[in-house]
């Protein structure tokens, strides 16, 4: 059983559009959920992370909202910029678990 | 400071061959993590190291797969008598301790089985 799922696959936006790509979770008793940017040849860095005692949290150009009754998260990037175009990887962990959980990944592709 | 390192950054090998890929992790990171990414695919968790013990090697896809850490701080990944599925990049991560922190990737290991 997949227990997080992301979508979309890939994803075209447009300069200063926003891009937002969604991840589902299975277990409840995860407690810490990342996102993390990869750009190609390069090992994935961690972007914003949230934990579910709030719904939402900015950094910069980057939102994570939280949705605890429908276990779903999500990652919106504002004014989307062509340097943004990378790889999205949402990912899942709690105390109880010895690995991280990660999405299928999203490609970007931020259009000028 | 000094962030994860992996070596090779690519190895081409021949079916059948063995292959040792590392990893230096940050240093005083106790957590460490493998990876496998296969082309344009997500990641594949293979095997957790806290400290020298592996709790977690639920996700090594086959015995020829092995890995080690010694000292709390280098690991191996061993993978004997490749196969072309084998083919990917490897990578590694670690972390300050296993709860909820930040993973610190290294670049991966890009290998070629022919």
């Amino acid at each position: 059983q997949q227990q997080v799922k992301q979508s979309p696959q890939s994803l075209i936006v447009q300069k200063g559009g926003i891009s937002i790509i969604n991840c589902a979770y299975e277990n409840t008793a995860f407690d810490y959920f990342p996102w993390y940017q990869q750009f190609p040849g390069k090992g994935p860095a961690l972007l914003i992370a949230i934990r579910p005692d709030v719904s939402e949290k900015k950094e910069g150009r980057f939102t994570i909202s939280f949705n605890k009754s429908a276990k779903q998260f999500s990652l919106h990037i504002m004014d989307s910029q062509p340097g943004d175009s990378a790889t999205y990887f949402c990912a899942a962990n709690g105390n109880n678990f010895n690995k991280f959980y990660f999405g299928s990944g999203t490609k970007l592709n931020v259009k000028p | 400071g000094a962030g994860v390192s992996q070596s090779p950054s690519n190895k081409v090998t021949e079916k059948g061959k063995d292959v040792e890929l590392r990893c230096d992790p940050i240093s005083g990171h106790t957590a460490l993590y493998w990876y496998r990414q296969s082309l344009g695919q997500g990641l594949e968790f293979l095997i957790y190291f806290q400290g020298n013990s592996a709790p977690d090697k639920s996700g090594l896809p086959s015995d020829r797969f092995s890995a080690e850490r010694t000292g709390g701080s280098v690991s191996t990944l061993t993978i004997q008598r490749t196969q072309q599925e084998d083919s990917a990049v490897y990578l590694c991560a670690s972390s300050p301790r296993r709860k909820d922190n930040e993973q610190f990737f290294g670049p991966g290991t890009r290998l070629t089985v022919l």
